[in-house]
């Protein structure tokens, strides 16, 4: 099975830190995806990323950046966070848009 | 118009029941669907994927697919009470660079 492992379940935060999710598979996937997922909000896109080296906007980019140096491993960077970053983030990998995509644990992530 | 629309319920049933859930979606170039399970708290879990229109069974699981009516469901026969969690459709088109859109999902409750 394809395994997507995100480094931290939980993971509290002071305003203005510089935040850094990881997220690795094992699966030689080309695609990987950052969701957040917030009561009432659904799953919504932050980033994604095709390839090595390359990384595409999703539907709210805004306050965040991504690196996908290595294949396998997928980072998130919330540069300066702040309190409406306190959310659950969903890493995802995927052989392709036709196999779906394999979530990680998730990172709840709380930023005071 | 939301590309994908699920009643976020919360939906009810009785256990031993039959539990129907619905979903719509508004580009009809779709190509893949797919049915994620989320239990509160946890990242989602694939559980069934359909390509084609028609019915595909897997255990007490049944996906339908009507692509001219933009229609998916997913009926779930002889419902436990651990069948209880978040149902979430997810669609995606030709391209292999689309991106699975995810409805907001249906909240289903078994009860005893």
């Amino acid at each position: 099975d394809v395994k997507v492992t995100q480094s931290s379940r939980y993971l509290v935060k002071r305003t203005g830190e510089k935040v850094f999710l990881e997220c690795v598979q094992d699966m030689d996937h080309e695609n990987m995806f950052w969701y957040r997922q917030d009561p009432g909000l659904g799953l919504r896109l932050i980033y994604f990323s095709y390839d090595v080296k390359m990384k595409e906007k999703g539907d709210i980019p805004e306050g965040y950046s991504v690196s996908r140096e290595k294949k396998e491993r997928f980072s998130l960077i919330l540069e300066s966070a702040s309190t409406n970053q306190t959310s659950m983030y969903l890493c995802a990998s995927s052989a392709g848009q036709v196999y779906g995509y394999t979530f990680g644990s998730g990172t709840r992530l709380t930023v005071v | 118009q939301k590309e994908v629309e699920q009643n976020s319920g919360p939906l009810s049933v009785p256990e031993g029941a039959i539990a129907s859930l619905n979903c719509t979606y508004s580009d009809r170039g779709s190509q893949s669907f797919f049915w994620y399970r989320q239990y509160s708290g946890k990242s989602p879990e694939l559980i069934m994927s359909i390509y084609s229109n028609g019915d595909k069974e897997d255990g007490r699981f049944t996906a339908q697919l009507n692509k001219a009516s933009q229609y998916v469901s997913l009926l779930i026969r002889d419902s436990q009470p651990s069948d209880s969690a978040t149902y979430l459709c997810a669609v995606s088109g030709y391209s292999s660079a689309s991106k699975i859109i995810f409805g907001s999902g249906t909240r289903l409750s078994i009860r005893p």
